[in-house]
């Protein structure tokens, strides 16, 4: 059964700082990893996606990496704004379905 | 703008009574899921379908129901058999084939009185 884990449960940096998400997994059979956002109260966001035969993606400030062979993932979040206060959830598709990590809760403080 | 509308925001639910939970979709995406929310605790699925009229459980479906009548809908029914329905509710879809990221409603709160 696959197992998600996210370390740190929560982070609180100063604006502008460079920071590194984590997400680790058990089981490398997996079609794809997701990283989502959630802000309080409300739905899931997809930042990235990164395919099983893909190494990295990236978007704006965000670069997020899957290294299988380990079973981990990182979420690379650039120059950190007070807006991307949220929690980040990482998820693992395999067949049919996907299962969450718990989450890292980030606070960016001005 | 297309995307996930779900419906009530929030919703209470007395003793022994069922209560239904309303998502739609305008993005012509084939499947459809529903999963569960719980403070500290990633989200659990629930029940899933892939096509109309046609959908499995997920993880923890013991208590709720579903139905999947049109291609746009996928209404989840809590039964006065969840005996722990105080939860965030979160639906969400995604086209059939995978690799490809989900889409998701902004969930509804639902409490016991």
């Amino acid at each position: 059964k696959q197992e998600v884990t996210q370390i740190p449960a929560a982070l609180s940096v100063p604006e502008g700082e460079n920071l590194v998400l984590n997400c680790s997994f058990t089981d490398s059979a997996i079609y794809n990893l997701q990283w989502f956002r959630q802000d309080p109260g409300k739905g899931l966001t997809s930042l990235l996606l990164i395919q099983s035969s893909q190494r990295e993606q990236t978007s704006g400030r965000l670069n997020a990496s899957l290294d299988k062979s380990s079973g981990r993932s990182t979420l690379y979040i650039a120059a950190s704004q007070p807006g991307d206060s949220a929690t980040y959830l990482c998820a693992l598709s395999g067949f049919q379905k996907l299962v969450f990590g718990t989450g890292t809760r980030l606070l960016v403080s001005p | 703008d297309g995307g996930i509308t779900q419906s009530p925001k929030y919703l209470f639910r007395k003793e022994g009574q069922n209560v239904t939970l309303s998502c739609e979709q305008n993005l012509n995406h084939d499947a459809m899921y529903w999963y569960r929310q719980d403070p500290g605790q990633g989200l659990r699925l629930i029940y899933y379908s892939q096509i109309v009229n046609d959908f499995q459980k997920g993880d923890i479906a013991e208590g709720y129901s579903v139905s999947r009548e049109k291609k746009e809908s996928f209404p989840l029914t809590v039964t006065s058999a969840q005996k722990n329905p105080t939860a965030f509710y979160l639906c969400a879809s995604d086209r059939q084939g995978g690799n490809q990221p989900q889409h998701f409603g902004d969930g509804t709160r639902l409490s016991i009185l």
